[in-house]
């Protein structure tokens, strides 16, 4: 059981929007620190793949943008490609830890 | 660019200690936080630890009792001891250089940056 609550899994058609979400407590998101978002493509390292300002790695796709309020933050993918395909992990520092918590993963689709 | 490289035992025993060992290049392990991150089969990512060279580690209190980390200066790597394994500790285990910084309120927080390619450890007689 992770700590911060994703999707097992969602989809779409090329050319459409979807939206990943992660859900923390008030530990970690809650408390206000920021979510971190990494791609990881089958059989790889996971990658990151956007930082809580929207500020993408060089490489990365306007595509992707990301939120947040509360306890949750939320991934959003418009204009879906093939190469989107893969397990996507939300990541966030957690006060009881004194470290890292991720997301279970969600598993991205494209129809 | 950072590069990291996992090495170690890829079957390891009941009861016995896994041991991993991650070498840097492209920056020094004296710079840096370093962390160790495992992923089992189907499932998500878990924090092991991170270590620094000049404080002591941190570790995932639902692994403290068995993790030990360590930093080698000289040889610029860094590595795990998972002791008491079971087959619950079968996984792929990435180490990953932690990249810290201050967000917007002042609060100190991070991410992972650079990470290896992983190494699969399986925990079976």
């Amino acid at each position: 059981q992770s700590v911060l609550t994703q999707p097992p899994s969602v989809s779409g058609a090329p050319g459409q929007r979807v939206t990943i979400s992660c859900t923390g407590g008030t530990s970690n998101i809650g408390a206000g620190y920021d979510v971190h978002w990494y791609q990881q493509l089958p059989g790889t390292a996971p990658k990151l793949l956007i930082f809580p300002n929207n500020i993408r790695p060089s490489g990365v796709s306007d595509r992707f943008s990301v939120s947040k309020s509360g306890t949750s933050a939320s991934l959003a993918i418009t204009g879906l490609q093939a190469e989107d395909e893969a397990d996507y992990y939300c990541q966030s520092y957690d006060t009881s830890l004194s470290g890292s918590v991720f997301g279970g993963g969600t598993k991205l689709t494209v129809l | 660019q950072v590069q990291l490289q996992e090495s170690g035992p890829g079957l390891v025993k009941p009861s016995e200690t896994l041991s991993l060992t991650c070498v840097v290049s492209g920056d020094s392990v004296s710079s840096y936080y370093w962390s160790w991150i495992r992923q089992s089969a189907g499932k998500g990512l878990e924090w092991i630890g991170h270590v620094y060279i000049s404080e002591t580690p941190n570790y995932n209190p639902s692994l403290k009792s068995r993790v030990t980390m360590s930093v080698d200066t000289s040889k610029n790597q860094f590595s795990l001891k998972l002791r008491s394994v079971t087959a619950a500790d079968t996984a792929v285990y990435y180490c990953a250089r932690r990249a810290d910084y201050y967000d917007s309120r002042g609060f100190y927080t991070h991410y992972f940056d650079f990470w290896g390619q992983g190494t699969l450890v399986t925990v079976s007689s």
